[in-house]
């Protein structure tokens, strides 16, 4: 079935990078923007960006500018989420969500938690 | 940006209650909204689009109204089942999610 899948969970000290990946199935990857969404625990969804797949196009948050970045290989049909310089309110789970042309963010990935820890 | 505000941020109801949840745009936003259900440590689920639209498979008791600034989600009948944190999106310019409503059963 229509499905994305992420990678598992990161456990980073501070000042370190992680990339976090999103591995689409089942459908046409590059039809889809796919977006990302940062959830900290006990808080709400937080909306980091989004990538083109049809050329690679990034926009992010204002928040996020500078501290994200978002890449694809539609080869394999996969999203990517860098963080780098991390700090500990960087301690989330970051979601990646496929938009359809209802702008709605129809199939969302299963999450990866990232821990940012000394 | 474009923020939305959501009230209130928690309620407690009993089930077959109606629970409403209001979201509010910092300008207007027609009719650019969509809803999400979050149940603890799962991924949100779409429940409604272009801010009165049910998605598929989506049970009738829920429902979504509004237009500009001003929008309601609202779940005629609460059930057990919908124990959950509840967000508003707009995606008239980039994204923006409310806070959330975390509804629980009384």
């Amino acid at each position: 079935q229509v499905q994305l899948v992420q990678s598992g969970a990161e456990v980073k000290p501070p000042g370190a990078s992680v990339k976090v990946s999103c591995k689409a199935s089942e459908y046409i990857f590059t039809d889809y923007y796919v977006h990302w969404v940062r959830q900290a625990p006990g808080q709400g969804l937080e909306w980091m960006g989004w990538i083109d797949p049809t050329n690679g196009a990034p926009e992010y948050a204002q928040k996020f500018q500078g501290a994200v970045t978002m890449t694809m290989d539609t080869s394999i049909s996969t999203a990517y989420l860098e963080l780098t310089r991390l700090k500990s309110d960087d301690t989330a789970v970051y979601y990646c969500a496929r938009e359809d042309p209802r702008f709605s963010m129809d199939v969302w990935g299963q999450g990866s938690t990232v821990i940012v820890s000394s | 940006d474009i923020q939305m505000t959501q009230s209130p941020s928690s309620l407690s109801a009993s089930v077959g209650d109606r629970v409403t949840i209001t979201c509010q745009a910092s300008q207007d936003i027609g009719k650019y909204l969509n809803w999400y259900q979050q149940k603890p440590g799962k991924a949100p689920k779409l429940l409604i689009y272009g801010a009165d639209y049910l998605e598929k498979g989506v049970p009738s008791r829920v429902s979504g109204s509004g237009s500009a600034t001003d929008f309601t989600f609202t779940i005629s009948s609460l059930q057990p089942e919908d124990v959950a944190t509840y967000y508003c999106q707009q995606y008239h310019t980039l994204r923006t999610f409310g806070q959330g409503t975390k509804v629980h059963i009384k």
